[in-house]
């Protein structure tokens, strides 16, 4: 049974630049969430995705984006990246979007130069 | 004022020893709690839910106080593998949400 991927594993950015980020969920898990985790910091909530929508949003700007497929797959966009947006970037999943047991994916480490 | 406190530590806590650490939420709704555990430069796994009876684990105690609004996790027996950051995690409540509001975490060294 695979647990949650990301994918990739590592990346490094120049300021400005725009990034992709993916998750696979969890099988059989329809629901998606993205934290951000600075260094030395919890994560933070960005967004949820069910029914490929976006459900939630935490305190992030616009320049954070995202996607679900129809295969419950999820892309998390950042846009005109800053030195403050590296981070590890994670991906959860659960069952649906009420149940709070959550499934980490192993994350991306972004770092923006 | 953020929605959970914790002291990051570090906790040095010598093989063997018995360490707790606290944190704060803010909301006074909020209704689930956890403890995660994160090992250096890898995800957050579920270490265990809190109740608001308490709840043990083996060597692990978690305990809610509504009143004080502070969950506490209690290691006894420390190993070395118990070395990690243990996040405080509390689940804020809105209807169909299930957004985790972490904590910075406790970070935990068990010396030899």
């Amino acid at each position: 049974d695979a647990g949650v991927t990301q994918s990739p594993t590592h990346l490094i950015k120049t300021r400005g630049q725009q990034v992709t980020l993916r998750c696979s969920p969890k099988s059989g898990h329809d629901t998606v969430s993205w934290y951000q985790q600075a260094l030395g910091q919890g994560p933070q909530f960005i967004f949820q995705y069910y029914e490929e929508e976006e459900r939630q949003r935490g305190n992030f700007p616009d320049r954070f984006s995202g996607h679900q497929f129809p295969n419950y797959s999820s892309e998390l966009n950042v846009n005109a990246l800053l030195l403050g947006d590296s981070a590890l970037y994670l991906c959860a999943s659960s069952g649906t979007p009420d149940y709070y047991e959550q499934y980490f994916g192993p994350g991306t480490r972004l770092t923006v130069t | 004022r953020k929605e959970v406190e914790q002291d990051p530590g570090p906790f040095n806590v010598p093989e063997g020893a018995t360490v707790a650490f606290n944190c704060t939420y803010s909301n006074s709704a909020s209704q689930s709690f956890f403890w995660y555990r994160q090992d250096c430069r890898k995800e957050p796994k579920l270490l265990m839910s809190v109740y608001s009876s308490g709840n043990e684990d083996g060597r692990f105690t978690a305990q809610l106080n509504r009143a004080s609004q502070y969950i506490s996790l209690l290691i006894r027996d420390s190993k070395l593998s118990d070395s990690a950051t243990y996040l405080c995690v509390v689940n804020p409540p809105l209807r169909g949400n299930n957004r985790l509001a972490f904590g910075k975490g406790n970070q935990v060294v068990v010396i030899p």
